[in-house]
């Protein structure tokens, strides 16, 4: 059974930094692009970030490129995004999802419960 | 433009079908996918590529393209359907990998 769970979360001060891990399991992982995926309280989705299977390709959406840092080790099974200077629109349960190599699209087939961050003094 | 538009809302009665649609240049080239979202759940992929279902997924639900508009059909919407719907596929400008629209809460009547 494919698993991913998401930890790390919690309270951070505007200006803080936090690491995010997700933990995948039931698959070869280093098979796999994987993402972040983030919603804010009420909100829609909106994409963070992607790594792929290699970790050698890396995109990032504008609203956190120069501030997030996405990694994964694929010895440890895991995907990371590091957060730095926090803002409080960065507030929002972030997800970390599976993407399968498809050329005609993306798509995420797997998904994690989340976890949330929340940015606030 | 990286832009998928959704409308808000939709509506349909219990048994009937919904068509939800959505609206973007990347659509002329690539497809789209939907997920399912319920209160306080993560997504669950319900429609990607052409018309593809994921293992669970129900039969009722299909998708659809036509131009720069994809479409997620319901047919026999049951009540355990109500939920928001989002479409996303691969940012055709360049400048980002991917791209959400902004959802679309279905209630069934």
């Amino acid at each position: 059974e494919v698993q991913l769970v998401e930890s790390g979360g919690g309270l951070v001060q505007p200006g803080g930094s936090l690491r995010l891990s997700c933990a995948a399991s039931g698959f070869t992982f280093s098979s796999y692009e994987m993402n972040w995926v983030r919603q804010a309280p009420g909100k829609g989705l909106e994409w963070v970030s992607y790594i792929s299977s290699s970790g050698s390709t890396i995109y990032y959406a504008d609203s956190v490129k120069g501030r997030f840092t996405i990694s994964r080790d694929n010895a440890k099974n895991s995907l990371y995004l590091q957060m730095n200077s926090l803002r409080a629109e960065d507030t929002a349960v972030y997800y970390c999802a599976r993407s399968p190599t498809y050329s005609s699209g993306w798509f995420n087939d797997y998904w994690g419960q989340g976890t949330l961050v929340t940015v606030s003094s | 433009s990286s832009e998928l538009t959704q409308d808000p809302a939709v509506s349909v009665a219990l048994g009937q079908t919904v068509r939800i649609t959505c609206q973007g240049d990347s659509l002329r080239s690539y497809y789209a996918s939907w997920y399912q979202q319920k209160p306080g759940q993560a997504p669950v992929l319900v429609i990607y590529g052409k018309n593809n279902r994921p293992s669970g997924i129900p039969d009722r639900f299909s998708g659809s393209s036509s131009g720069n508009t994809a479409s997620l059909t319901i047919t026999g919407a049951q009540a355990e359907d109500e939920a928001d719907y989002y479409c996303n596929s691969r940012d055709s400008s360049g400048n980002h990998l991917a791209v959400f629209g902004g959802g679309t809460k279905l209630t069934v009547l």
